[in-house]
């Protein structure tokens, strides 16, 4: 396992259009978070898995945002009706339970949508 | 509410030279603070965590510092290289796993 992969890399849709991206974390880590990012800015939370439980959302995610991680392994972040101010940088990151509670993550490449 | 102020303009340094970048937080106290570096379209690499109870952490050319009464990090790299130029972010910690991360600081060390 060389690290955490997203799918797809890019994607183009127009206005209205329900999207889904893929992510694959490092198999060991039961820890599991969505973030999105704009230019000039630094990555935002969006949500956070810890196996298939999703124990923390952001308040700012619409009810348009939906992620999902069956079975704890790989995650799905779903964008129904998107809108033009939903073009980012979508990241996911995985992390191990470690003891002492330190929070290191390993980001994937991360999904640019582009939403026209 | 939580607030993570990072250097706005980019910082360009000379080769060699160290680079000082500035992470500061207000309306909370971190148990840890933590340092990423990030290439353009590429995600997050964590560099360096520091604990409240460590006034400095180095590793290689990269050091950091917690003051928690200034609430302020200093995250410094020495010996600057071309290849350390990207964008710098720091994420204090929030008290749970979400994680708030700073805007970052854009550096561009010229050869």
């Amino acid at each position: 396992d060389t690290g955490v992969s997203q799918d797809p890399r890019h994607k183009i849709t127009k206005r209205g259009q329900n999207v889904t991206f893929r992510c694959d974390p490092i198999s060991e880590h039961n820890r599991l978070y969505w973030y999105r990012q704009t230019l000039g800015q630094g990555p935002e939370f969006l949500t956070y898995f810890q196996n298939e439980a999703q124990l923390e959302k952001s308040r700012l995610l619409s009810d348009r945002f939906s992620a999902e991680r069956p079975k704890g392994s790989f995650s799905t972040l779903e964008i129904q009706r998107t809108e033009q101010g939903d073009s980012a940088m979508y990241l996911c990151a995985s992390s191990p339970v470690l003891t002492g509670g330190s929070n290191e993550q390993f980001f994937g490449p991360g999904t640019r949508l582009t939403v026209l | 509410s939580q607030k993570i102020e990072q250097n706005s303009e980019a910082l360009n340094i000379q080769e060699g030279k160290t680079a000082t970048l500035t992470c500061n937080y207000t309306n909370y106290s971190p148990a840890y603070l933590q340092w990423y570096r990030q290439d353009p379209g590429r995600g997050p690499v964590f560099l360096l965590l520091i604990r409240e109870n460590e006034k400095e952490k180095r590793k290689e050319r990269l050091k950091v510092t917690f003051d928690t009464t200034l609430k302020q990090s200093l995250f410094h790299i020495t010996a600057s290289q071309p290849a350390d130029s990207a964008t710098y972010l720091c994420a204090p910690n929030t008290g749970g796993f979400k994680t708030i991360f700073g805007a970052g600081t854009r550096l561009f060390v010229k050869a």
